[in-house]
C-alpha cells in the first residue's frame, strides 16, 4: 500500500500521559500536514511541514504539542501531559508542491482516548 | 480569512433519489474547492476538486458539483443515491501559500432504502 499510513490507529491512555503519534506520508510527497478532528467536527488544522521544516503552527497547538519531521520523510507528533480535552481522531496528509492544486491525501487517522 | 459553510447537519434521502449536499464558501480570489467524505473511523477520502474551467466537475463513486460563483455556492450532487452513500461529507477550500485545507462542519448522509 503505498497511500498515507499512522500509528498507532488507536491509543488508550490514563490523563497526564505522554503519547506519540508517527506518519508515514506517500514517498515522494514534500509537505505533510497534522489534523485533529473531534466528534461532530471538521478536521481542524494543527501544523504543516514541506520537507523537514515546520512552516505554520495553529494557536490550536499549545505548548504541550510537538511535531517534528526529522528527515523530510515521516513524522511524529507528541503530546505531552496529556488533558481529557485532547481526546480526538489525529489525521496526518501529504501533498506535492509541483501539483499545485491537487488534492490533500489523508491517512486512516490515530484515535486518542484520554481516561 | 478563507471559509466554507455547510448549513446541514443532515440529509435524509431515500435511496434511488437525487442527492444534494449544500457547501457555500467564502475566499478572496478565485477558489479552489474540495469535497472529501468520512466513513465511520476511518480517514477523508478525496471526491472531487474545483480548480477552474467547466462549472461542473465530475468525481469518484458518480459524485458530481456545481460551481457557482455568483452565489459563492459547491454543492454535491448524485443522481441516484446508493445506500452505501451514507457517511459525513465535508466542503473544503485550500489555502493558496500552504495548500492547507480548511473544512466545514460537516455533513451527515443518511440514504435509506
Amino acid at each position: 500500500d503505498t497511500g498515507v499510513s499512522q500509528d498507532p490507529r488507536h491509543k488508550i491512555t490514563k490523563r497526564g500521559q505522554n503519547v506519540t503519534f508517527r506518519c508515514d506520508p506517500i514517498s515522494e510527497h514534500n509537505r505533510l500536514y497534522w489534523y485533529r478532528q473531534t466528534l461532530g467536527q471538521g478536521p481542524e488544522f494543527l501544523t504543516y511541514f514541506q520537507n523537514e521544516a515546520q512552516l505554520e503552527k495553529s494557536r490550536l497547538l499549545s505548548d504541550r504539542f510537538s511535531a517534528e519531521r526529522p528527515k523530510g520523510s515521516f513524522s511524529t507528533l507528541e503530546i505531552q501531559r496529556t488533558e481529557q480535552g485532547d481526546s480526538a481522531m489525529y489525521l496526518c496528509a501529504s501533498s506535492y508542491t509541483s501539483t499545485s492544486t491537487g488534492e490533500l491525501f489523508f491517512g486512516e487517522g490515530s484515535r486518542l482516548t484520554v481516561l | 480569512a478563507q471559509s466554507v459553510a455547510q448549513p446541514e447537519d443532515q440529509v435524509n434521502v431515500a435511496e434511488g433519489n437525487p442527492l444534494t449536499v449544500k457547501c457555500t464558501y467564502s475566499v478572496s480570489g478565485n477558489p479552489y474547492l474540495f469535497w472529501y467524505v468520512q466513513y465511520p473511523n476511518r480517514g477523508l477520502q478525496f471526491l472531487l476538486k474545483y480548480i477552474t474551467g467547466d462549472n461542473l466537475v465530475k468525481g469518484s463513486y458518480g459524485f458530481e458539483a456545481e460551481f457557482n460563483k455568483s452565489q459563492t455556492s459547491f454543492h454535491l450532487k448524485k443522481p441516484s443515491a446508493l445506500v452505501s452513500d451514507s457517511a459525513l461529507y465535508f466542503c473544503a477550500v485550500r489555502e493558496r501559500a500552504t495548500d492547507k485545507l480548511i473544512f466545514g462542519t460537516g455533513t451527515r448522509l443518511q440514504v435509506f432504502p
